[in-house]
């Protein structure tokens, strides 16, 4: 069966250390968008991609790339890891060419992340 | 800009008992509407969604939830709750006729008590 993947689900890190979280679908669809999920603010869009070579800045990019250089892997890299960077992020991903407004979006299970 | 609100945080239902989670958007442009599921330990999944046509639309586990475009709310319902309703639960939306951008609620937990 299709499937959206993230690795690891759990990590502890330190300030200033970057991390990449990985994300990796085998829906084969074009479009993949990275999460984060706060405590009251439910989930905010922090980049996302509708194809290869394509990313975009979702609203809260700042202090974190992503890169698209196949179909199936949207890796997260935070570059200097922060304490408010502490969250629980998802990627996702859906299928229509462009982005579709009406599409389902299929989530991974998630990635824990702690800055100490 | 599209927003959702959810102003219900937490909900604590009795086990077959009848449920509505709130869910108010505002958006200049026509809208679709979605709520995800997100069970313990788990990502987000698609429970039902509204396109166009009728304003009723339901999921497979019996829930339902009306498109109401005069009071811009999508709220969501089910008659009898089991236990295994217990997740937390997010309105989003959508923009028609642009990219995707889903713009998510801050979820509604919804507690089920035997």
């Amino acid at each position: 069966d299709a499937e959206i993947t993230q690795s690891p689900r759990h990590k502890i890190t330190e300030t200033g250390r970057q991390v990449t979280l990985a994300c990796h679908q085998t829906w084969n669809h074009n479009n993949m968008f990275w999460y984060r999920q706060d405590l009251g603010h439910g989930l905010r869009l922090i980049h996302y991609s509708y194809g290869v070579q394509d990313t975009n800045k979702g609203e809260v990019s700042d202090g974190y790339s992503v890169s698209r250089s196949n179909t199936e892997d949207l890796p997260l890299t935070l570059e200097s890891a922060a304490s408010s960077q502490t969250s629980v992020y998802f990627c996702a991903s859906s299928e229509s060419s462009a982005g579709g407004p009406a599409d389902t979006q299929y989530f991974g299970p998630g990635t824990r992340l702690t800055v100490l | 800009a599209q927003s959702v609100t959810q102003l219900d945080s937490q909900v604590p239902v009795f086990e077959e008992a009848p449920v509505e989670l709130r869910c108010n958007y505002s958006s200049s442009v026509s809208v679709y509407l979605f709520w995800y599921v997100q069970y313990p330990n788990q990502g987000l999944q698609l429970l039902l969604k509204y396109l166009s046509g009728s304003t009723l639309v339901e999921s497979i586990n019996g829930f339902e939830a009306e498109f109401n475009k005069s009071q811009t709310s999508f709220h969501l319902r089910k008659p009898s709750v089991h236990i295994s309703d217990t997740a937390e639960y997010f309105c989003a939306v959508t923009s028609s006729g642009g990219y995707q951008k889903v713009t998510f609620g801050t979820g509604t937990k919804l507690q089920v008590i035997p």
